[in-house]
């Protein structure tokens, strides 16, 4: 079958880091999406990775490793606005339509 | 630039009632898509489409028609609408349908029935 499968719930200080976490188990791999929600609203795109390593974009990051089906969203310098739900997506075949979505990690940031 | 522009907001409906929602994208995308999310249950796919004149289901199409007349457009209607049907539907939209590009979401409708 196909399963992606995230942390329910995290909770970090602002000012630190956190690491959520995303592994996945797919009949094909064209590409991992993560994207931000915000309480009430809708999904925002973050982060794209197809190729194993670390895609830096201000003070978030992700990471891919594809041997080990694994990816991470790292923030950095949490700010209380970071407080959303983050959602991983799997593209399991080269078209947008196939995407298999993870359940999402809600994040909390305390002062 | 609106981008994806859902209405409306809200709706309550009563079992056996029908309605469109309504969807349009001024980015002259040509993939666009219809999800619903329930708690604990993830974003699932209703319909899609890959350009005006071609639609297909997604992973949970019973309950729910599409049509795409313009490249803009794409309404979803519900026909007779059940407790089931009780969920937040977002609309999206994609430049194209490959690997790297990421949909760009509406801000949703919540839909009650009761």
């Amino acid at each position: 079958g196909q399963n992606i499968d995230q942390p329910t719930e995290m909770t970090a200080t602002e000012g630190a880091i956190v690491q959520i976490n995303c592994t996945y188990q797919t009949s094909g791999f064209n590409g991992l999406f993560w994207y931000q929600q915000h309480a009430g609203e809708a999904p925002t795109f973050l982060s794209y990775n197809v190729l194993d390593g670390l895609e830096e974009k201000g003070r978030f990051s992700s990471f891919l490793s594809r041997s080990k089906g694994y990816s991470y969203l790292l923030l950095k310098e949490l700010q209380m606005k970071d407080s959303a739900s983050y959602l991983c997506a799997v593209n399991g075949a080269g078209n947008n339509r196939k995407l298999i979505w993870g359940l999402g990690t809600s994040l909390a940031v305390n002062p | 630039n609106a981008g994806v522009t859902q209405t409306p907001k809200f709706r309550i409906l009563k079992i056996g009632q029908s309605m469109t929602l309504q969807c349009t994208q001024d980015m002259n995308h040509n993939y666009m898509y219809w999800y619903r999310q329930d708690p604990g249950m993830g974003l699932k796919l209703i319909y899609y489409s890959v350009g005006a004149g071609i639609t297909d289901k997604g992973e949970v199409p019973n309950g729910y028609n599409v049509s795409r007349s313009t490249t803009e457009d794409f309404p979803l209607r519900l026909e007779l609408a059940a407790p089931s049907q009780t969920s937040v539907y977002f609309c999206a939209s994609s430049l194209t349908g490959g690997e790297n590009s990421p949909l760009h979401f509406g801000n949703g409708t919540r839909l009650t029935v009761t």
